[in-house]
């Protein structure tokens, strides 16, 4: 059972436009959640979290959003660049479980110059 | 500061044979968890431990096993090796496990012939 889904496998952008990756969860004892982007072969690269007491989270270009009620958190890139391109995950993890992690499945970013 | 280490980056293995990837971690960060990540079943934890004990396990057969050393550094080892097994070995430190940052390694690519 899933428990945090990307129903995106992929998602394709405009140089110069907003990136909107979705993410879905159903375990209501996640209370942190955070995204991080990853290219082949490489371990993943933190981009931002967010903690369950905040609806919201920014850091230079990246902003995350968290939508409790529905179980739903996204990531914004604006403006989005062709660095950018790369695998995107999201995890969450549960109040006292350390740095037990479920992530996603994945939404591969392609950023078009 | 250095990063996550891991070490070796690529291994190739034959099934029954028996493995043991090393991890150091980032200096000072005392919690260090295992994370196997495949084309098909995605990111997926394996393990944690923090000041030399286990403190999360996942849901893998006790084939997968591991430890801390009193450095931080940590070990994992897969016995009998399978097919399936064949996978990036992800390592992961934080300072203590709680709400921060989870600092990645780049892998171990572990092949099974």
């Amino acid at each position: 059972d899933q428990q945090v889904k990307q129903n995106s496998p992929s998602l394709s952008v405009q140089e110069g436009r907003i990136s909107i990756l979705n993410c879905d969860y159903t375990n209501s004892m996640f209370d942190y959640f955070l995204w991080y982007k990853k290219y082949p072969a490489e371990g993943p690269t933190f981009l931002i979290s967010i903690s369950s007491i905040k609806d919201k989270n920014e850091d230079g270009r990246f902003t995350v959003f968290l939508n409790k009620s529905a179980k739903h958190l996204s990531l914004h890139i604006v403006p989005s660049q062709p660095g950018d391109s790369a695998v995107y995950f999201c995890a969450a993890r549960s109040s006292g479980a350390g740095n037990m992690l479920t992530f996603g499945g994945g939404t591969r970013l392609m950023v078009k110059p | 500061k250095a990063g996550v280490t891991q070490t070796p980056r690529y291994l190739i293995k034959t099934r029954g044979q028996q493995v043991t990837l090393s991890c150091s971690p980032i200096s000072g960060h005392r919690s260090v968890s295992w994370y196997q990540q495949t084309p098909g079943q995605g990111l997926q934890f394996l393990f944690e431990y923090f000041s030399e004990t286990q403190r999360n396990k996942g849901n893998f057969p006790g084939r997968f096993s591991g430890r801390q050393f009193s450095n931080s550094r940590s070990e994992m080892n897969v016995s009998t090796l399978e097919l399936g097994d064949s996978a990036l070995y992800l390592c992961a430190s934080s300072l203590t496990g709680g709400y921060e940052k989870l600092f990645f390694g780049s892998g171990t690519q572990l092949s099974v012939l």
